[in-house]
């Protein structure tokens, strides 16, 4: 089955403890993103990647970093959690067309982190 | 002002009424997409598109290039089309993704 798969799906910290959310996708797509979804502000883009070692800053980048060692895998990582970075997070895959985004993007169905 | 705007913010309709989700964006895009998300939380998409108009089932996208302008509609509604319907646009030549705050509809029994 076609899907990209992230985890934790819930996690509650503290404050500076260092933390990864995993995303993976089967479908072979080139193109790979994380979001953060907050009340009243709707999606933000935070990093995405077009290919393998290839990865760019979205809208709002700070505090955060991710990786792109694998076609299938796009790890965000925060180094540091602050109570700001509460938020639900979601990966996204699509293919890469010729003239570039214009595939439907496949979501990963969301982690919900609490940062206290 | 928001780059992507959607209106109305909430509908509550009743069971079999004609649905209209207005977005309204304010950069130049090469793509439209139409998302949707239930109530657990998950996001489907539902529409890509750059002109003209797209329809699945009792689904229907249109986008006036021109005006800036895309509606979703949705004929005869049901209560599982209860969800927040989202517009997001990819600007220009970028490979970004702009979203509107999104419409959540509630349709009742």
């Amino acid at each position: 089955e076609a899907q990209v798969t992230q985890n934790p799906r819930y996690l509650i910290t503290v404050t500076g403890k260092k933390l990864t959310v995993t995303c993976s996708q089967n479908m072979n797509h080139e193109y790979m993103s994380w979001y953060r979804q907050d009340p009243g502000l709707g999606l933000r883009q935070i990093y995405y990647s077009m290919n393998v070692e290839v990865t760019d800053k979205g809208d709002v980048p700070e505090g955060y970093k991710v990786s792109r060692k694998e076609k299938r895998n796009f790890p965000l990582i925060l180094e540091s959690p602050s109570p700001n970075q509460t938020s639900l997070y979601f990966c996204a895959s699509s293919l890469l067309a010729l003239e570039g985004l214009n595939q439907p993007q496949h979501f990963g169905d969301g982690t919900r982190l609490s940062i206290l | 002002k928001n780059e992507v705007e959607q209106s109305p913010q909430n509908l509550t309709a009743q069971e079999g009424e004609f649905i209209t989700i207005n977005c309204s964006y304010s950069v130049g895009i090469s793509a439209l997409h139409w998302l949707q998300q239930h109530p657990g939380g998950g996001i489907v998409s539902l529409f890509m598109l750059s002109s003209g108009k797209k329809k699945h089932g009792r689904l229907i996208a249109t986008i006036n290039i021109q005006e800036k302008h895309s509606s979703l509609h949705i004929t005869a509604s049901h209560p599982r089309d209860s969800a927040v319907y989202i517009c997001a646009v990819r600007g220009g030549a970028t490979n970004k993704l702009i979203f509107g705050t999104g419409t959540l509809l509630a349709v009742q029994p």
